[in-house]
């Protein structure tokens, strides 16, 4: 069964203290792997789509790679305003739906 | 333009009424999608249309029942509702089912609450 399992569930940083949030999925066709930012009781906001491996991508503060086996989501000097819910969600071959992961909840405190 | 509108914002319903809720797109995408999402879960798909046409129900109660009028229309109408529907209901849509990665651009969710 294809999944996809994000790290960690909840991640607490100080104002412009870097870190990475993880991503992993079962090796099987992925088609895309794709990062969401989603703010509380709001719907899910679209940041990076990734296809193969090597691939980087970049918004503001925000990188995205991928590996064969994971993604990562790089925040460099993080601001109070990145404070969010982090969702990363897969495309596996054959599949019409998105497999979500279970979100990393991160929180910048000034 | 990538944006994906609903309606309405907040829905307050008892379990006898029957509402709508309401999703429009114009980015000219042909997939079209409702989710539900409770507190701190992801969202969780309910139902897909692809070229205006039920393409994917995951099992989805009958109390729910989607309609997609066209191609930049989405409804999700509903009756009988029991307390544990309330949570927030997500539209979504994308350029084309299966082809290619196909990201996915969501609106900004109908909060439900049903007493």
């Amino acid at each position: 069964e294809d999944q996809v399992t994000q790290s960690p569930e909840a991640l607490r940083l100080q104002e412009g203290e870097s870190s990475s949030l993880n991503c992993s999925y079962t090796v099987s066709g992925l088609r895309g792997l794709f990062w969401y930012r989603q703010d509380p009781g709001k719907g899910p906001e679209f940041l990076f789509t990734l296809y193969s491996a090597g691939e980087e991508k970049e918004k503001e503060r925000l990188k995205a790679t991928l590996t064969k086996k994971e993604s990562f989501l790089h925040i460099t000097a993080p601001k109070p305003e990145d404070s969010a819910t982090y969702l990363c969600a897969a495309r596996f071959q054959g599949a019409q739906k998105l497999v979500f992961g279970q979100g990393t909840r991160l929180t910048i405190n000034p | 333009d990538t944006e994906v509108t609903q309606t309405p914002k907040h829905l307050v319903m008892g379990m006898t009424n029957k509402k709508s809720l309401k999703c429009e797109q114009h980015m000219g995408h042909r997939a079209m999608y409702w989710y539900k999402q409770k507190a701190k879960k992801p969202p969780e798909l309910m139902f897909v249309y692809s070229y205006e046409k039920l393409s994917i129900n995951e099992s989805v109660p009958s109390r729910f029942s989607p309609e997609c009028p066209n191609s930049s229309l989405l409804n999700l109408h509903l009756h009988a509702l029991q307390p544990e529907d309330s949570a927030l209901y997500l539209c979504a849509s994308s350029h084309r089912r299966g082809t290619g990665a196909n990201e996915q651009f969501f609106g900004p969710g109908t909060r439900l609450t049903v007493l």
